[in-house]
């Protein structure tokens, strides 16, 4: 089975612009999750997206939105970037049992966003 | 609020040394824990999970660690370590029910010197 899959890989922007960062799951996980990573904060949650719905949210301000599509790919976007939304965006996918909890999630090679 | 706490920040070990990284966690029911480890610039990959059953797990790379439910802890341990070991590693712990999110650890980097 082919993996998590992020595009793209590298991003550079400048401040004040958007950015639209896209991953597909591995076939037949319908839960994926989306987390910034910086060397000072760690691994934070942003969201959590199933069945096109989003289910969970982390503490993150509304310029950070995503969505997911039918096929189960989902794409999150950042509005008005800041110098401090450099960082490394990790997707991870996971299957969803009956009772709606997600087993162990798996990871992409994440997007390295630069902000200028 | 469930948590996890990685006590040691970095770790050095020499090249065929044992390796125990420490996970000690909060959660108010009996959770499903993970440890993944991260090489530079790339994605998080999966070592091992516990899910229930035997409390000592097994999983890739010659990576094992122990459920310990008295102590809340859930260490990695590995009997020899390579230099290709050199990573960060993180514990996470999720639910066995319901859809709340993982919950991860701060990290811990191992450094291995010859």
């Amino acid at each position: 089975k082919a993996g998590v899959t992020q595009t793209p890989r590298y991003l550079i922007k400048t401040r004040g612009q958007q950015v639209t960062l896209s991953c597909s799951p591995i076939s037949g996980h319908r839960s994926v999750s989306w987390y910034q990573q910086t060397p000072g904060q760690g691994l934070q949650f942003l969201f959590e997206y199933f069945s096109e719905t989003q289910r969970n949210k982390g503490n993150f301000p509304g310029r950070f939105s995503g969505r997911q599509f039918s096929n189960s790919r989902s794409e999150m976007n950042v509005s008005t970037l800041e110098l401090g939304d450099s960082a490394l965006y990790l997707c991870a996918s996971s299957l969803i049992d009956w009772t709606g909890a997600s087993y162990e999630q798996y990871f992409g090679p994440g997007t390295r966003l630069t902000v200028t | 609020a469930q948590s996890v706490t990685q006590p040691d920040i970095h770790i050095t070990v020499s090249e065929g040394a044992s390796l125990e990284l420490r996970c000690n966690y909060s959660y108010g029911a009996t959770p499903y824990l993970f440890w993944y480890v991260q090489s530079p610039g790339q994605g998080l990959q999966l070592l091992l999970k516990y899910f229930s059953g035997d409390t000592l797990v097994q999983g890739i790379k010659g990576f094992e660690a122990e459920f310990k439910r008295s102590q809340s802890s859930f260490n990695l341990r590995k009997p020899s370590v390579h230099w290709s070991d050199a990573a960060e590693y993180f514990c996470a712990v999720g639910p066995l029910s319901g859809n709340t999110p993982l919950v991860f650890g701060k990290g811990t980097r191992l450094s291995v010197i010859a």
